[in-house]
């Protein structure tokens, strides 16, 4: 069976700062893929960052990246520079084959 | 750009009421799935597709159920609306195949039965 852990499910962050978001993950399967997905209060879920399981290299989107930790089963979103705009709902999520697994979510608000 | 719409961003619906939910997408894509979404819970699979006319149950079926008749539309329908299937519903699709396929999310409908 396929988990998905967020343990924070509250975080604050003063606005220029940085903070890290935690997952951790569990699934059997050698290929899967993982992603941070955003929701803003009471707009769409978008997709923050994705990472390959076999690829070693961190991923990073601009202010975002991740720290992928394999054999821990971690992976861990960094925003830097923290904008108003991060102001969200933050899902890990695991996905293997069709299927998404998702974590129950941090909520992040950005102070200014 | 790829859209998922779904038919109402806010539905409030009486006990015992037959409820259906949208959901459409323009991207070609094969799968299609319908999440609740509850506080400290997450997002929880209710059932999915992977083309038409097929479904798969996912994790909280019970009370639900779905229909595909073409492959840019899925539809949640709840026989008999109860109290507590008051919650965010979220429609989201994907490409069908072993290589990673972000899903693409709609707006969600905020559902409150009374």
């Amino acid at each position: 069976a396929q988990t998905v852990t967020q343990s924070q499910p509250e975080m604050s962050v003063q606005e220029a700062e940085t903070v890290t978001l935690s997952c951790t993950y569990d699934t059997s399967e050698n290929n899967y893929y993982l992603f941070w997905y955003k929701q803003p209060p009471s707009r769409q879920m978008i997709l923050v960052i994705r990472q390959e399981a076999y690829k070693q290299q961190n991923a990073t989107e601009n202010r975002f990246s991740v720290n992928f930790q394999k054999a821990a089963k971690s992976f861990s979103l960094k925003i830097s520079d923290s904008q108003l705009g991060d102001t969200a709902m933050y899902f890990c999520a695991l996905n293997t084959g069709n299927q998404f697994y998702f974590g129950t979510g941090t909520s992040l608000t950005v102070i200014p | 750009d790829v859209k998922v719409t779904q038919s109402s961003r806010y539905l409030v619906k009486r006990t015992g009421e037959k409820v259906f939910l949208e959901c459409v997408q323009d991207m070609d894509h094969e799968n299609m799935f319908w999440y609740r979404q509850d506080p400290g819970l997450g997002l929880r699979l209710i059932y999915f597709s992977y083309d038409v006319k097929m479904k798969e149950k996912g994790d909280i079926p019970e009370g639900y159920s779905v229909s595909r008749e073409k492959k840019e539309r899925f539809s949640l329908i709840l026989e008999s609306a109860s109290t507590n299937q008051t919650s965010m519903y979220l429609c989201a699709s994907s490409l069908y195949g072993r290589d990673y396929n972000e899903q693409f999310f709609g707006p969600g409908t905020r559902l409150t039965v009374l």
